[in-house]
């Protein structure tokens, strides 16, 4: 079985600030990983997955997340927020021989203030 | 390109009646479909997915339940909804090996 952690339930933080969003998870099997997006009263928009290669990956929106397998977190980062990412964010696996079955975290509320 | 339909966007049914939410995807086929609750205050819950017409897996014992009628079309509903029933519902559909797209979701109030 999997499961997700976010160790942060709310993230204030001034615009143009850096932003770290942290995602711990456990698999007894190799995954999937994910970060989605949800604004106000709307569904979930993907920012960035990593599927394999490389364990930086760039997503929309300047975000970007680091796979370390060692510490199985996922960190998610931005060197510089704006108010329009206040959001709340969703760290998610998937095991890898069910791709579309995933497995979310509580998720992060990002609030970002002027 | 694909897209997803999800309606209605808000929904207030009183406790005891039925419930119908649909959900269809164009631009692509034999899609796996999901459905996913979003309660308050907590991360999403997968209720139910289908890899096919009429296959039907659930994750978690409650009072809904989910059709697939047609290769793109995915319906949850309840004979008789429960207070505990209220949350935002999301469809999603996905290819194998692929990521989530997600509806805009359905707002279900009980009273």
């Amino acid at each position: 079985a999997q499961s997700v952690t976010q160790l942060d339930s709310q993230v204030p933080v001034f615009e143009e600030a850096p932003v770290e969003l942290r995602c711990n998870y456990s698999s007894s099997v190799s995954v999937y990983l994910f970060w989605y997006v949800q604004y106000p009263n709307q569904g979930l928009q993907l920012l960035l997955k990593y599927l394999s290669g490389s364990t930086l990956v760039k997503g929309i929106n300047g975000f970007e997340a680091e796979f370390n397998k060692s510490q199985t977190s996922f960190h998610l980062r931005k060197p510089s927020v704006h108010i329009s990412d206040t959001a709340e964010y969703f760290c998610a696996v998937a095991p890898r021989n069910q791709g579309g079955k995933l497995i979310f975290g509580q998720g992060t509320e990002l609030s970002v203030k002027p | 390109s694909q897209t997803i339909h999800q309606w209605p966007a808000t929904l207030v049914q009183p406790v005891g009646s039925p419930l119908s939410l649909e959900c269809t995807v164009e631009g692509t086929s034999n899609p796996n479909l999901y459905w996913y609750r979003q309660a308050a205050g907590r991360g999403l819950q997968l209720l139910f997915y289908s890899v096919g017409i009429g296959q039907i897996s659930s994750e978690v014992p409650q009072n809904l339940s989910a059709s697939r009628p047609q290769d793109r079309q995915f319906i949850l509903s309840s004979k008789k909804l429960l207070l505990s029933d209220s949350g935002f519902y999301l469809c999603a559909w996905s290819l194998t090996n692929s990521p989530l797209h997600f509806g805009n979701g359905t707002r279900l109030t009980v009273t």
